[in-house]
């Protein structure tokens, strides 16, 4: 089973400031990773797939980067509406997907 | 606009049965790979079962193989999970998922269904 690691566990910013947060493979995923959104009480959105392809109606302040182990989310500039949790997702070993543990993004 | 609208969830004993439903609309629901995603509470992300447009293939989480079954109605536009032997480690918010991009992404869920597993 391939390990997602997400870090940091919560990260404190303020809006407008920019958000980076890691997300590293226990082995090899090649570029099969996706970000997921989730905000208290609904369903997860899909931001990103294939490590850097923004999904459809997803804003161009969230942008993925990275393969192999190490990929990265990034948000430019943090609006109040950005603030949730994100997960990433490989699809390597399919069907054996697995999701990291999650990133908390909160308002500083 | 894809809708997923899940049905089916509840308060059920150790042991007992439950069946899951997800009605879909929007899309060309038999084009495509069906999933069910749990999430316990407070808790992250778990990829439970997948079925693929035609019900060729199947997969399950280690989790729940053997004890979860997962179905499709194409003439109906729904997604199925019979979901037998029930333990409390299944107590969770059971979302459905279509894949569009790709069979093993989510790209659409659907608000999920309640499902604790308690005496």
């Amino acid at each position: 089973e391939i390990v997602l690691t997400q870090s940091p566990a919560t990260l404190s910013l303020s809006p407008g400031e920019r958000a980076t947060l890691s997300c590293r493979a226990s082995q090899s995923v090649s570029s099969y990773l996706a970000w997921y959104q989730q905000k208290p009480g609904q369903a997860p959105r899909l931001l990103i797939y294939d490590a850097s392809n923004r999904a459809t109606g997803i804003p161009a302040r969230f942008s993925g980067s990275g393969s192999g182990t190490d990929f990265t989310l990034t948000i430019s500039s943090l609006e109040p509406e950005d603030f949730a949790v994100y997960y990433c997702q490989q699809r390597s070993n399919w069907p054996l997907a697995t999701f990291g543990g999650g990133t908390k993004v909160e308002i500083k | 606009e894809v809708q997923l609208v899940e049905s089916g969830g509840g308060l059920v004993k150790p042991g007992g049965s439950l069946r899951l439903s997800c009605a879909a609309s929007g899309f060309t629901f038999s084009s495509y790979s069906m999933n069910w995603v749990r999430q316990a509470p407070g808790k992250g992300l778990e990829w439970v079962s997948s079925i693929s447009s035609s019900s060729s293939y199947i997969y399950y989480a280690d989790s729940v193989k053997g004890r979860f079954t997962i179905s499709r109605d194409n003439a109906k536009n729904s997604l199925y999970l019979q979901m037998n032997s029930l333990r409390a480690e299944d107590t969770a918010v059971y979302y459905c998922a279509s894949s569009h991009i790709a069979a093993e992404y989510f790209d659409y869920w659907g608000q999920g269904t309640l499902v604790t597993v308690s005496s």
